[in-house]
């Protein structure tokens, strides 16, 4: 039973291009959302989140939008560029910084030059 | 600062034997998870703590696996007897755990890769 869900593994972009990549979760539970963004051989890092009583929020060139209506969020990426080939992991967070975090299975991003 | 420490980077181990992965959290943290990685499930939250304390274990998969906490500052999670399909990415990640602040930011380790043969 997934309650966050990323349902592209891949996505390709030319670099300069706009990435989007999408998430969407069941859980109604959720009071914020989170993208992390992970290399080989690393941790995740985290990368930008956005509160479930906003419907965007912007950091340079990342920007994470909400639509709460459809259980959907997105994050886009303008312009791409090759250093931002990564995996992508989306995240629900429930219960406050009490609570746990909840991820997708991620999406691997490639910016091809 | 330091980030959270995980040790061993690398395991590997044959089937049947005990797996002992260590984490140091990043100080002042007071919540510290564990999770897997694996192509199939992507990332699984395995077990949390709040203040040294287990608050949800229901992703650790089999009695097998445990998890402790014996001070703010160390955990252990143990497999035992380890199987080959408990190859995957495990990692430890912390943070504070602060009614004010709720981006709820995890810090990640950068894991440790078990094989078990």
């Amino acid at each position: 039973d997934q309650q966050v869900k990323q349902n592209s593994p891949s996505l390709s972009v030319q670099e300069g291009r706009i990435s989007i990549l999408n998430c969407d979760y069941t859980n109604s539970m959720f009071d914020y959302f989170l993208w992390y963004k992970k290399y080989p051989a690393e941790g995740p890092t985290f990368l930008i989140s956005i509160s479930s009583i906003k419907d965007k929020n912007e950091d340079g060139r990342f920007t994470v939008f909400l639509n709460k209506s459809a259980k959907h969020l997105s994050l886009h990426i303008v312009p791409s560029q090759p250093g931002d080939s990564a995996v992508y992991f989306c995240a629900g967070n429930y219960g406050g910084s009490q609570g746990n975090l909840i991820f997708g299975k991620g999406t691997k991003l490639s910016v091809k030059p | 600062d330091a980030g959270v420490i995980q040790s061993p980077r690398h395991e590997v181990t044959e089937m049947g034997q005990e797996v002992t992965l260590r984490c140091k959290p990043i100080s002042g943290h007071n919540s510290l998870f564990w999770y897997r990685q694996t192509m199939m499930r992507g990332l699984e939250l395995l077990i949390y703590f709040n203040n040294n304390v287990p608050i949800d274990d229901s992703g650790m998969p089999e009695d097998r696996f445990s998890a402790k906490m014996p001070n703010a500052s160390f955990s252990t999670l143990k497999i035992q007897p380890s199987e080959p399909r408990d190859s995957a990415v495990y990692f430890c990640a912390s943070r504070l755990r602060d009614t004010v602040i709720r981006t709820g930011e995890l810090f990640f380790g950068e894991g440790s890769r078990l094989t078990v043969l």
